[in-house]
């Protein structure tokens, strides 16, 4: 895969444990957030978004939490699973198009 | 339906080369992205096509770098004369919709760009 000599934060946790990913954003006019996973050697997929009015949004197995106050963004993966192993994105939107990602955080799961 | 393509995968050059890279994105998106990562920095935005128009070309590094999209179909990503700090992951994406409103943006793998 791809890492460009991009040394992550990493999140280790065990198989069927809950995981957290947080991350920070820059721009208070942002009106619309997107977490991304990305496996090796594939680009970012879209897993959850949130828009600025909602502090919260579940999917599967996935839930998405966003603080304003703060500028803070968390992903909430329930029961962990090896197939979650990936480089996590969190990106921000506010311009209709452009989006500004964060550092990503990579997230390894042991069996 | 396929989605956003893109090639080479991996692009090993000498400093002062020229690289072209290419985009096809999912048939119909009108909206089209490039993106880069390079060497221990995030993802960030380099331009946006709206068919074959710039909409916004602000993350655009240098005039070393030329977009295009001739035709409003797939686009390509020049680099003359490529430097090293040019290494990195070139990614593009598509989406559908209306400039201005956020739709969904498809990823394609990335082409790895590595400057010798």
């Amino acid at each position: 895969g791809e890492s460009v000599g991009l040394h992550l934060p990493t999140l280790s946790v065990q198989e069927g444990d809950n995981s957290i990913i947080n991350c920070a954003y820059s721009n208070s006019a942002s009106d619309y957030f997107i977490w991304y996973k990305q496996e090796s050697g594939k680009g970012p997929q879209f897993i959850i978004d949130i828009r600025s009015n909602m502090d919260k949004r579940q999917g599967q197995r996935v839930t998405v939490l966003l603080n304003k106050t703060v500028k803070h963004l968390s992903l909430q993966i329930a029961a962990t699973q090896p197939g979650d192993s990936a480089v996590y994105f969190c990106a921000e939107n506010n311009a209709g198009n452009m989006l500004t990602f964060g550092g990503g955080t990579r997230l390894m799961v042991k069996p | 339906e396929a989605g956003v393509t893109q090639f080479p995968s991996h692009s090993v050059i000498e400093k002062g080369q020229t690289v072209t890279l290419r985009c096809d994105p999912i048939s119909g998106h009108d909206n089209l992205y490039w993106y880069r990562r390079v060497m221990g920095k995030e993802i960030k935005f380099l331009l946006h096509f709206v068919k074959e128009s710039k909409q916004d070309e602000s993350g655009m590094p240098n005039n070393r770098f030329l977009a295009e999209r001739t035709g409003g179909t797939y686009s390509t990503l020049k680099v003359q004369p490529a430097e090293l700090e040019d290494s990195g992951v070139y990614f593009c994406a598509s989406s559908q919709g209306l400039a201005g409103v956020y739709n969904e943006q498809f990823f394609g793998p990335g082409t790895r760009l590595t400057v010798l």
